[in-house]
């Protein structure tokens, strides 16, 4: 069974930092796209960002709203993925979930989300 | 950018089946996923490029996807689906979210 489990959120004041993982279990991790999508309180999903696997040279992508204060990286032998997050705004505040990228670009495995809040 | 239009809300009786549109420029060109997210809850896959389901998933959820317009389809609604419905693309190195649709059963 896959697993995906979220750790890391918090409060932390605007202009703050944190960093948050993602620890899978139950696939073959190296062999996945990651993504990053998050979703504020009472509002919709949006996506953050995107690393792709060693053949892919980890490559990166980013929402623009998060472009240039958010990185993520991964560890592939410790299955894990990361999310470090600076310059934090209060509109930053959301759940974060972390996701397995499937073959289509779908979300087969979520995890159960970690909430950041970003106030004073 | 991209943008997925849902509308906000969809009402259908017990029994019925439920439509949900996702609406996009040339949205048939590209792979459409829906997901179904509980209250509390993360958000679950239940139609992968535009009219798969995953293992687990009842043969009551089904998809199309045509021209600038997307359709997750709901048979035989229980109330067990009433939930928040999401649509979503890859478009130009982003992933696009559709606003979401909440789907009540009366």
């Amino acid at each position: 069974e896959v697993q995906l489990a979220e750790s890391g959120g918090g409060l932390v004041q605007p202009g703050g930092s944190l960093r948050l993982s993602c620890a899978a279990s139950g696939l073959n991790f190296s062999d996945h796209y990651m993504d990053w999508v998050r979703q504020a309180p009472g509002k919709g999903l949006e996506w953050v960002g995107r690393i792709r696997d060693r053949a892919h040279s980890y490559t990166t992508e980013y929402a623009a709203s998060v472009k240039g204060r958010f990185t993520l990286s991964r560890d592939d032998s410790t299955k894990s993925m990361y999310l470090q997050m600076s310059s934090l705004k209060t509109e930053d505040t959301a759940v974060y979930y972390c996701a397995t990228v499937g073959h289509f670009g779908d979300y087969e495995h979520w995890g159960q989300g970690t909430l950041v809040t970003v106030s004073s | 950018s991209y943008e997925l239009t849902q509308p906000l809300s969809v009402s259908v009786a017990l029994g019925q089946t439920a439509r949900i549109t996702c609406g996009g420029g040339n949205i048939g060109g590209k792979f459409l996923h829906w997901y179904q997210q509980k209250p509390g809850q993360a958000p679950v896959l239940v139609i992968y490029r535009d009219s798969n389901r995953p293992s687990g998933i009842p043969e009551r959820f089904s998809g199309s996807n045509s021209g600038d317009t997307a359709v997750l389809a709901i048979s035989g609604v229980q109330a067990g689906d009433e939930a928040d419905y999401y649509c979503q693309v890859w478009d130009s190195s982003t992933v696009v979210f559709g606003g979401g649709t909440k789907l009540t059963v009366l």
